[in-house]
């Protein structure tokens, strides 16, 4: 199993320009989440989706659009890049445990490191 | 506002002794805490993860502990190795209320020196 994989790594953007972020995970997981984090924080959640065709905000969502399509992908979209979007972004997929005290299982990808100029 | 504050900041110590690091929380109510490990330029990966009904999990060399009452926890790091050079970030889940947003600390940073 490749586990999650992000694209692309490394990415540089002008203010005003629009990309996505890709996510892929290849463990069936129904969570898929992404999180940005910036130094001196901690990682903070942009959106959430818990299974194919649904999705929900986190805490810091503004500027930012998801879609959950297939359980597999969870793009992340940045509609008009602003400077204060520069951060390393993460994503994650996890999967819900059983049993009395069941608890999110959660495993993150390498992250995208994204810098807007 | 729920909040993780994580304790030291940063850490240096020599390579074989031990170490303890901090977090305490304010959120609630309680589901689960979680450690994470975070290597230069990488995802952070899970360590350990207790519930409310836990007051110990080990993993290896890595013991945490709950103590739900005082909302406070710790991770000690038994003989220490060049490898456990990385952060270390405590997370707090919510129970119930249909919320699934996580409070992550801002970690610590540990150094391990030869």
């Amino acid at each position: 199993n490749a586990g999650v994989t992000q694209t692309p790594k490394f990415q540089v953007l002008k203010t005003g320009q629009s990309m996505t972020l890709q996510c892929a995970q290849d463990m069936n997981h129904e969570y898929m989440s992404w999180y940005r984090q910036d130094p001196g924080m901690g990682l903070r959640l942009i959106h959430y989706s818990v299974g194919a065709g649904i999705t929900d905000q986190g805490e810091v969502p503004n500027g930012y659009n998801v879609s959950r399509s297939t359980t597999e992908d969870f793009p992340l979209r940045l509609l008009s890049a602003a400077p204060s979007q520069t951060s390393v972004y993460f994503c994650a997929s996890s999967y819900r445990t059983t049993g009395p005290s069941s608890y999110n299982e959660q495993f993150f990808g390498p992250g995208t490191r994204l810098t807007v100029l | 506002k729920n909040q993780v504050e994580q304790s030291p900041q940063s850490l240096i110590i020599l390579e074989g002794k031990n170490c303890t690091l901090q977090c305490n929380y304010t959120v609630s109510p309680f589901s689960n805490l979680r450690w994470y490990k975070q290597d230069t330029g990488r995802g952070p990966v899970s360590l350990t993860i207790m519930t409310f009904s836990e007051n110990t999990k080990s993993n290896g060399r890595y013991t945490a502990t709950l103590d739900a009452d005082t909302k406070q926890s710790s991770l000690h790091i038994t003989a220490s190795q060049l490898s456990d050079s990385a952060s270390y970030i405590c997370v707090v889940s919510p129970r119930g209320g249909g919320s699934y947003i996580p409070t992550f600390g801002r970690g610590t940073s540990l150094i391990v020196h030869p």
